[in-house]
Parts: C-alpha cells; sequence; structure tokens
C-alpha cells in the first residue's frame, strides 16, 4: 500500500541547515509528484516545494533562496534541504503525494 | 503568487446541519488546458491533512458523499452536506494551477 514517511532531527540550532528524507513505498517517485508542506505550531499549512515525476521542482518563492529539493529512485527518497534555519522555521514538516501524507515530523529551530 | 481566501474563518455547526465553505482565489485558476487544480482538505486534531476534493469537485478515495465541491474560476465552494462528529477539524482550500501552490488560511469547523 502507499506510504510515506518522514525522518531528519527534531532539533537544529539557528543559522544551520536542515535535512529530511521522505521515504515512499507503494509507488514510483518516476510516477508522481511529491511535495514538502509544513505547519507552524497553531497555524495552517504551507506548501514549501516539490519534485516533480519527471525530476524538475518547483519552490515556495518566500523560501526558493534557501532551499533544494532532490531524489534518489533507487532507494525511494525524497529528500529536503533548508539553510539558515531561523525560530520561524520551526513546524512539523509533512511530505505527500497529494492524495497520500506521511505522519509528519516536528522540527524545532532552537538554541 | 496565488492568493486563496476562504471564508468563514471559522464555523459553527450543530450535528446534521449542512454547511458550506468559500474559497476566493486572486486569479482564474483555469489552465490552458482546460483543467483547473482546485483541492479540499480537512485535517482533524493531531492528524495529517486528508484529501476530501480534486480538481474542484471530485470525490476522494473514501470520502462520505455528503462532501461535494463546487466552483469555476476564481470562486469555489466545498459543501458538506449534514455535518457529523467526524466533520470537525480544519479544512483548507489549495490550488495547484499556478506555481507555486498554495493554500488557503483554514476555516476551522467546530461544534455549536
Amino acid at each position: 500500500q502507499v506510504q510515506l514517511k518522514e525522518s531528519g532531527p527534531g532539533l537544529v540550532q539557528p543559522s544551520q541547515t536542515l535535512s529530511l528524507t521522505c521515504t515512499v513505498s507503494g509507488f514510483s517517485l518516476t510516477s508522481y509528484t511529491v511535495s514538502w508542506v509544513r505547519q507552524p505550531p497553531g497555524k495552517g499549512l504551507e506548501w514549501i516545494g516539490a519534485i516533480w515525476s519527471g525530476g524538475s521542482t518547483d519552490y515556495n518563492s518566500a523560501l526558493k533562496s534557501r532551499l533544494s529539493i532532490s531524489r534518489d529512485t533507487s532507494k525511494s527518497q525524497v529528500l529536503l534541504k533548508m539553510n539558515s534555519l531561523q525560530t520561524e522555521d520551526t513546524a512539523i514538516y509533512f511530505c505527500t503525494r497529494g492524495d497520500y501524507w506521511g505522519q509528519g515530523v516536528m522540527v524545532t529551530v532552537s538554541s | 503568487d496565488v492568493v486563496l481566501t476562504q471564508t468563514p474563518s471559522t464555523l459553527s455547526a450543530t450535528i446534521g446541519q449542512s454547511v458550506s465553505i468559500s474559497c476566493r482565489s486572486s486569479q482564474s485558476l483555469l489552465d490552458s488546458a482546460g483543467n483547473t487544480y482546485l483541492y479540499w482538505y480537512l485535517q482533524r486534531p493531531g492528524q495529517s491533512p486528508q484529501l476530501l476534493i480534486y480538481l474542484v469537485s471530485n470525490l476522494g478515495s473514501g470520502v462520505p458523499n455528503r462532501f461535494s465541491g463546487s466552483g469555476s474560476g476564481t470562486d469555489f465552494t466545498l459543501k458538506i452536506s449534514g455535518v457529523e462528529a467526524e466533520d470537525l477539524g480544519v479544512y483548507y482550500c489549495m490550488q495547484a494551477t499556478h506555481a507555486p501552490n498554495t493554500f488557503g488560511a483554514g476555516t476551522k469547523l467546530e461544534l455549536k
């Protein structure tokens, strides 16, 4: 069955780089787009970016300069890297196929 | 970027009541191929979002038919015909016609 699972550090220091992995099963990354979405505590959903089935990417305009999304199709993984983290980047980070979502991973930016 | 404006921000309903949520876009979501990439999601407390409606009016897998979506261009509506207790949570519209994708701010459905 289709599953997505996020993994990564729960705590990141300010100005450091966040690296998250989304491991998928039940479908091929070359057939579906996978997106990243985040949700600060008590707030709404924010679309971060996506990697399309063909491998091209799109990013949130406000985050574009700090973001990189890539994939390793042999491992069925989508990778998110965001640099220069600030406290405002504290959020639950989800990966999603649109119709299926991971459980999310909480990332706290704090010294 | 496309701005999606959801109204109301909070909705109080009784069980069995029918309610509607509006999602208005800052520009038309109809693309050159005739597709409209407007989606509705429900996020229950403590859970990941769940897809309710895709492409304006198509019911997601396993979604009860008391949910329906309608609209075109810049104006879209999600209707729940007979609210049930499991429908409580925050509803979001999302557009994927114009990159980057954007979400509305959400509508919280609570019990009156």
